[in-house]
């Protein structure tokens, strides 16, 4: 069966300390990856994309993530955070076929303190 | 901010009442989709529309049903409103792969529903 796992339901960092958020996703066919970002009572921003090609991508606000298909992992990255990445963060695979149809993992909220 | 743009933004509704959705795709994109995310989760796939047609459904009864115009922009219709319908339904629109652009989905700001 198709799923995404997002293991960490919240997570608190420093302001200037690094973050990861961690993916796992269980797909048959090859994956295109996504990390999307909501603050509260928003829609969705996307931080990156991946589909092919170099296995380290680099996204927005300064995001990164790296895909790791022998983990099926695509975990996400910031070398130092800002209290306004406070906000809900969530993995999504889809494929090639089914390339509009995302399957989110239940997100990851991270909270920044000063 | 994206060119997707949802209405209502917000809406309440009894049980067993019926609701439409709107979004407006973005500029030049074919293909919408929409998804339902209560809350505490992540958003659920719930159709998607490329020409006026359905291409693809997930897992939601018939109840839940759609539309797509000429011009891309789309209406979800919701019959016989349950409690748990109550959600943010995200709208999003892309172009399809194999057309040399960018399939980047943009996600509109939802509509929050209510339905008590």
């Amino acid at each position: 069966a198709q799923s995404v796992t997002q293991p960490d339901i919240h997570i608190t960092v420093s302001e200037g300390a690094s973050l990861e958020l961690r993916c796992n996703y269980s797909y048959g066919a090859t994956p295109y990856l996504f990390w999307y970002v909501q603050s509260p009572g928003q829609g969705l921003q996307l931080l990156l994309k991946y589909f092919s090609g170099d296995t380290l991508v680099q996204g927005i606000k300064g995001f990164e993530a790296e895909f790791k298909r022998s983990q099926s992992s695509f975990n996400l990255r910031k070398p130092s955070v800002h209290w306004s990445d406070a906000a809900e963060y969530f993995c999504a695979v889809g494929t090639r076929v089914s390339w509009g149809k995302l399957q989110f993992g239940a997100g990851t909220q991270v909270v920044v303190t000063p | 901010e994206t060119g997707v743009t949802q209405s209502p933004t917000h809406l309440i509704k009894t049980r067993g009442q019926q609701v439409t959705l709107r979004c407006s795709s973005q500029s030049g994109h074919n293909t919408v989709s929409w998804y339902q995310q209560a809350l505490g989760q992540g958003p659920q796939f719930i159709f998607q529309y490329y020409r006026e047609e359905e291409n693809g459904r997930g897992n939601f009864p018939p109840r839940f049903s759609g539309l797509q115009f000429p011009n891309y922009s789309s209406e979800l219709n919701v019959n016989a409103l349950e409690l748990d319908d109550s959600a943010l339904y995200l709208c999003a629109s892309s172009f399809p792969p194999g057309q040399g652009r960018n399939t980047e989905a943009f996600f509109g700001q939802g509509t929050r529903l209510t339905v008590v």
